[in-house]
């Protein structure tokens, strides 16, 4: 079993469309977790770290489910510039941990 | 604004020459990383190193190996490259006492044939 796994996609959705991504993991001792966002042929960049609580940024919000080792990522209102890949990343003793990442294509 | 930079966007090389990938970044940061990532497998961790002259083993380091002379700079060495090392490397840095976000270069697309 991979320690962080997503669903690849692709999510085709348009424009306005609520959208959301789920990321397993394997270590229950997890102690951070973040997503981040990469586009074609570009680095990851930091989209936004994962609070017990959730927590939102704009029209995207993050959950996190201990108790299932899950964590969530949700879009509101799709615009064409959020087609990406988002990645989950999950760490335990600063030893990060990337998911293969879900690709998210807005249509007009 | 934090600047990772890889020396290379684009390289190809032919089977058993040795092949050298740097990483400089620009904000003094005592750790550094370099990740390969190949479609389906995600970012895999080849070797890291938190201070200068220190490395240490990632998941994947067969066949690679690393040099940390100055703080700012990272280089990975491909000692004889052959074709399943063919992929796209990225180097990552940040400051110690995290976990904090990791600043990506623009990653080096390296073709072995």
């Amino acid at each position: 079993r991979k320690e962080v796994e997503q669903d690849p996609g692709p999510f085709n959705v348009p424009e306005g469309a609520t959208v959301a991504f789920n990321c397993t993991y394997s270590n229950s001792a997890s102690q951070s977790f973040f997503w981040y966002r990469q586009d074609c042929r570009k680095e990851p960049k930091l989209l936004m770290s994962v609070y017990s609580s959730g927590n939102e940024d704009g029209r995207f919000t993050a959950q996190l489910n201990r108790a299932s080792q899950y964590i969530s990522l949700l879009i509101r209102d799709s615009k064409l510039s959020d087609s990406a890949t988002y990645l989950c990343v999950v760490s335990w003793n600063n030893d990060m941990r990337f998911g293969a990442g879900t690709r998210l294509t807005v249509k007009p | 604004d934090v600047k990772v930079t890889q020396s290379s966007r684009y390289l190809v090389k032919r089977t058993g020459e040795k092949v050298f990938l740097e990483c400089v970044q620009d904000m003094d940061h005592e750790n550094m990383f370099w990740y390969r990532q190949d479609p389906g497998l995600g970012l895999r961790l080849i070797y890291f190193s938190y201070d200068v002259k220190m490395k240490e083993k990632g998941d994947i380091p067969e066949g690679y190996s690393v040099s940390r002379e100055k703080k700012e700079r990272f280089s990975l060495i491909l000692e004889s490259a052959s074709t399943n090392q063919t992929s796209m490397y990225l180097c990552a840095s940040t400051t110690t006492g995290g976990p904090y976000e990791q600043y990506f270069g623009p990653g080096t697309r390296l073709t072995v044939t």
